[in-house]
């Protein structure tokens, strides 16, 4: 079946390093979308990249989706506190009309 | 404001009982989605809905039911045959077919059963 994992599943960094997360499809997908989910709050949508090689950046997060269109990473540039919380990503479900989201990556940021 | 509303944020039940969980949006979405957490977990998709008076099972449906009556509402009963109702419930929705859209999200039901 369809399956979309990230790694590292935990991750802790000290206050001002970098972070990156990184989304693998097993199936090719027409976009990818990321959330959000702060500590005890409800996924928010990020971003939706949908050209192969597409990068897109909003203000210390950097996002890319892979040539082949079946992996994705976000990259986060001088981590805060305020970076806490479990990032997602989630492409469409093959032969639905919903999303499969991936297994999600929980960023702890050391102050 | 326009956005989605669950309620209660907090419920508690005992085993054997249904529960019914509310969702309610007000953006005009035609698709609306429940999905289950557990800690620690990603999302995985119980239900959903692309029009009024149809729904699709998701990946975990087994011991849950819902309706969508209305556009704007679509709720969630737990049932007794759920052998793990425990969790937290997400609702969300999104306009369009839902593959390429984002989805808005509710705050969330966080569900014990004792």
């Amino acid at each position: 079946g369809q399956q979309v994992m990230q790694i590292p599943q935990y991750q802790h960094v000290q206050e001002g390093e970098d972070f990156t997360t990184y989304c693998n499809s097993s199936t090719t997908l027409s976009n990818i979308q990321w959330y959000k989910q702060r500590p005890g709050g409800h996924p928010v949508f990020l971003i939706q990249l949908v050209k192969s090689g597409e990068v897109k950046k909003q203000k210390r997060l950097t996002f890319q989706f892979g040539e082949a269109k079946k992996n994705s990473s976000l990259h986060i540039t001088a981590t805060q506190t305020t970076d806490v919380g479990t990032y997602f990503c989630a492409g469409p479900r093959t032969g639905a009309n919903n999303l499969f989201f991936g297994t999600g990556t929980r960023l702890t940021v050391i102050p | 404001d326009g956005g989605i509303t669950q309620s209660p944020k907090y419920l508690f039940r005992k085993e054997g009982q249904n529960v019914t969980l509310s969702c309610e949006q007000n953006l005009n979405h035609d698709a609306m989605y429940w999905y289950r957490q557990d800690p620690g977990q990603g999302l995985r998709l119980i239900y959903y809905s692309q029009i009024v008076n149809d729904f699709q099972k998701g990946d975990i449906a087994e011991g849950y039911s819902v309706s969508r009556e209305k556009k704007e509402s679509f709720p969630l009963t737990v049932t007794s045959a759920q052998k793990n109702p425990t969790a937290f419930y997400l609702c969300a929705s999104t306009s369009g077919t839902g593959r390429n859209n984002e989805q808005f999200f509710g705050p969330g039901t966080r569900l014990t059963v004792l």
